[in-house]
């Protein structure tokens, strides 16, 4: 089983600011088989970015994914009001499909 | 637009089975290149997917529920269902219910029902 660590645990910033959240597996994730979803509470995830870097149907340029092996970061260019929230990532290049424990973005 | 909605009993009792069904609208779950999951979230921690299945019946699970699980389809209703036998306390969660893809390399999860809380209590 691919274990997934996201660091920082809580990013503290300001609207406006950059956000730069880090997803490290325990060995490689096939071919960037990576995606990101961002929770906000009481809410479902939703899919921000799939394949490493795509970003899904109607996520706003801001986000963007990058990385390979195991080694991969989600930025927030600017930090908007209605993306402070917890973001987890997720690899499915292996059964069984497993999500980190999910960074906090919170409000400074 | 898809929508997916989880139901069934929000309180269980300890060695019991926890049943769930997840209703598809606005698309049909026997459209082939898709799976259907299930994934869980403890209250105040992270996610874990249980398992998928194919309209077929096709399943996997994973290896750390198997024993306990299983998941079934009923095309005609448009439902996928979630069984889970013998809970204790740690089975106390947010189940979700999901689409994904059966094309290897693309088993994300895009879109997801809206979550439905299970407590295992006596």
């Amino acid at each position: 089983e691919i274990v997934l660590t996201q660091s920082p645990g809580t990013l503290s910033l300001s609207p406006g600011e950059r956000a730069t959240l880090s997803c490290r597996a325990s060995q490689s994730v096939s071919s960037g088989y990576l995606a990101w979803y961002q929770q906000k509470p009481g809410q479902a995830p939703r899919l921000l970015i799939y394949g490493a870097s795509s970003r899904a149907t109607g996520i706003p340029d801001r986000f963007s994914g990058s990385g390979s092996g195991t080694d991969f970061t989600l930025t927030i260019s600017r930090l908007e009001p209605e993306d402070f929230a917890v973001y987890y990532c997720q690899q499915y290049g292996n059964s069984p499909f497993t999500f980190g424990p999910g960074t906090k973005v919170d409000i400074k | 637009q898809l929508q997916l909605q989880e139901s069934g009993p929000g309180l269980v009792k300890p060695s019991e089975t926890l049943s769930l069904t997840c209703t598809v609208s606005g698309g049909s779950i026997s459209s082939s290149g898709y799976y259907w999951g299930w994934i869980r979230q403890p209250p105040g921690k992270g996610l874990e997917w249980i398992g998928n299945i194919y309209y077929s019946g096709s399943t996997y699970y994973n290896p750390s529920l198997k024993s306990r699980v299983t998941i079934s389809v009923d095309t005609s209703k448009n439902q996928f269902s979630l069984k889970l036998r013998s809970v204790t306390a740690a089975d106390t969660a947010v189940y979700y219910c999901a689409r994904t893809s059966s094309w290897a390399g693309k088993n994300w999860f895009d879109p997801w029902g809206q979550g439905t809380l299970v407590t295992v209590s006596s």
